[in-house]
């Protein structure tokens, strides 16, 4: 079936560090491949998307690239601050739904 | 202008009210969705309008009733709800409704239900 998988949280991290979080999905068809952020008490916000394999989404140091062979869409960015704390979703479409991972927490200190 | 507009931001509610939620777009977007998000979960679909039509429904219980106007408005009708029917109630536009398109999401409703 369609789905996604992302790595279990909450992530800790301290500001200026590395972070990764992993999401693999189930491949039918070519799915447009997406992260969302939802800061708390707030809506979710369009982080970045990519829509073909190899295609690299960018957005506020953000990143995450279409592995098609590895079927994963790992966000990554270089140096975290405090205000990225939040939840981070991976979805995928199929057919005009959007399916979602669980959400990684991620919580950075100072 | 990636802007979905959601009124209420708060709402509660007891079990034999009826209110309505309300969801605004200005982006000439034809497809308009409605979520539910429990509290550390990810949002699950309820309903999808492609041209004003009601194009899906995820087997919503009958006491959400949802209503698109035009293609700018979605309305969420709420009636006889249940203490867990209490989430935040996140509506989206997109451009058509087709399989690629990215959505854009409201702030969201947080209802609670007495």
């Amino acid at each position: 079936g369609n789905s996604v998988t992302q790595m279990e949280g909450p992530v800790t991290l301290s500001e200026e560090a590395f972070l990764t979080i992993n999401c693999t999905y189930t491949a039918t068809g070519y799915p447009s491949l997406f992260w969302y952020v939802q800061y708390p008490g707030e809506g979710l916000q369009l982080l970045l998307k990519a829509t073909k394999a190899d295609d690299k989404g960018s957005n506020k140091g953000f990143e995450a690239t279409y592995r098609k062979e590895t079927t994963s869409f790992h966000l990554e960015k270089g140096s975290v601050q405090v205000s990225d704390s939040a939840v981070y979703f991976c979805a995928r479409s199929n057919t005009g739904k959007l399916i979602f991972g669980q959400g990684t927490t991620l919580q950075v200190k100072p | 202008d990636t802007e979905v507009t959601q009124t209420p931001k708060h709402l509660v509610m007891g079990m034999t009210n009826k209110k309505s939620l309300k969801c605004e777009q200005h982006m000439g977007h034809r497809a308009m969705y409605w979520y539910k998000q429990k509290a550390k979960k990810p949002p699950e679909l309820m309903f999808v309008y492609s041209y004003e039509k009601l194009s899906i429904n995820e087997s919503v219980p009958s006491r959400f009733s949802p209503e698109c106007p035009n293609s700018s408005l979605l309305n969420l009708h709420l009636h006889a709800l249940q203490p867990e029917d209490s989430a935040l109630y996140l509506c989206a536009s997109s451009q058509a409704g087709t399989a690629q398109e990215t959505q854009y999401f409201g702030p969201g409703t947080r209802l609670l239900v007495l």
